[in-house]
This record gives structure tokens, C-alpha cells and sequence, in this order.
């Protein structure tokens, strides 16, 4: 598509519940990246897939949280057993490519607000 | 570990210029990268320096990196409102992710 697409937009979910978010890259980006933001701070690094592999999964907080990409294109993000402390905007974007020496340029979505009550 | 540091504030009056600064400690990093975040919208990238450079001029953005200091720099001139945002420094090394700082909001008075 055009740009990074994320669905839902807004998430409202109670504790202990379990959540998907799906994120849909620019066709041909073969990196893909989540990022979780909360309030007033920067993105942080979650997990990225180089084709259908996480080439990093070192941002997961614990393993409530999962991602996957089984076709090299949609990815989504599975969070078990969700907390209030999840709460945040789940960020995702792409690239052409993230192991190339040229600079990785990352396009992203505008973001899945997730609530845990 | 790798970390990006921030201010957090910045206020300005319209037509001034504006400098955000940012630091860094990954020193393997080879691009440095400012985002724009407005309300409500995604992160934009505005512009990205190779390490090996000290300046890079795009217009009315003008970024300098020092990478002795590990500091970056990105100054807007003749600041609008409608440059009002968040701005992010981030920097990435050989495997792909990048790695954000906390955001400085500018403030453009009228």
C-alpha cells in the first residue's frame, strides 16, 4: 500500500485480556519494526523481522508479548494476559531494508493506541 | 548501552531560529536520524546524517553532528507555527534498529 497501515486505531481492552494488533507495511519493505510509545516519551524498541525471521527481539518486555510475520509482509503483534501497564500507542513501520550499509530509513504507521483498564 | 538523550522544552518566538540538541552514546552508530511527531499523526522523518559528516543543510534545517562529543544538533530557521511539534533524535548502527530519544517539544509563539 501507500503507507504503513495499523489496525485497530483504538484499543480498549480490560486486564488479563488478550490483545492483536496488525500492522500492513508499504508493499516491498522487507524490514518491519514495532515500537511501543507512552505518554511523553520516544518510541521504544520492541522486535524487528528481516522477511519472515525477528532479526532482534531484544525490546520485548517479557514473553507476554509475540510477534509474528509468517508471509514476509503483515506482521501482528500478540500481547497475553494484558496489564495497565501496557497501556501506550504501539507503533509500526518498514524499510527497504535494514541490514544495508546506506541509511535505514523507517516509514510508520500512525500508531494502534492500546488502553488496559 | 545505547542511549539518546533529549531537553525535553523548547519555546520560540515565530521567525526565530531554532536549536534542538541531542546526545548520544552508541559510538558504533553510522546514521543519525530527526523525526517530527504533530499531534495525533505518525512519526515523519526529516532528514538523517552519515556519521562521517559534521553538517548537512536541507533547506531551513541545518543539522550538525559533533561526533567526538556524541552531540547532534538540527536548527530550524525563520521558525513558523506550523513547525510546532515533537522532534526525535535517533540513531541507528549496523542491524537495523533505531533508537529514539524521549522527543523535545517546540513551542512557536506568535
Amino acid at each position: 500500500g501507500a503507507g504503513v497501515s495499523q489496525t485497530p486505531s483504538n484499543k480498549v481492552t480490560e486486564k488479563g485480556k488478550y490483545v492483536e494488533l496488525r500492522c500492513d507495511p508499504i508493499s516491498g519493505h522487507t524490514a518491519l519494526y514495532w515500537y511501543r510509545q507512552s505518554l511523553g516519551q520516544g518510541p521504544e524498541f520492541l522486535i524487528y523481522f528481516q522477511g519472515t525471521g525477528a532479526a532482534d527481539d531484544s525490546g520485548l518486555p517479557n514473553d507476554r508479548f509475540f510477534a509474528v510475520r509468517p508471509e514476509g509482509s503483515v506482521s501482528t503483534l500478540k500481547i497475553q494476559r494484558t496489564e495497565r501497564g501496557d497501556s501506550a500507542v504501539y507503533l509500526c513501520a518498514s524499510s527497504l531494508a535494514g541490514w544495508s550499509s546506506g541509511a535505514n530509513v523507517l516509514t510508520f504507521g500512525a500508531g494502534s493506541r492500546l488502553t488496559v483498564l | 548501552g545505547e542511549d539518546v538523550e533529549q531537553s525535553l522544552f523548547l519555546s520560540v518566538r515565530e521567525g526565530d531560529s531554532s536549536v534542538i540538541n541531542c546526545t548520544y552514546t552508541d559510538s558504533s552508530s553510522t546514521y543519525l536520524y530527526w523525526y517530527k511527531q504533530e499531534p495525533g499523526a505518525g512519526l515523519q522523518l526529516l532528514t538523517y546524517i552519515f556519521s562521517n559528516m559534521d553538517m548537512k543543510q536541507d533547506q531551513r534545517l541545518t543539522v550538525l553532528l559533533n561526533k567526538k562529543d556524541k552531540h547532534l544538533s538540527l536548527r530550524i530557521a525563520d521558525t513558523q507555527t506550523g513547525d510546532s511539534a515533537i522532534y526525535f533524535c535517533a540513531e541507528g548502527s549496523q542491524g537495523g534498529k533505531l533508537i529514539f530519544g524521549q522527543g523535545t517539544e517546540l513551542s512557536v509563539k506568535p
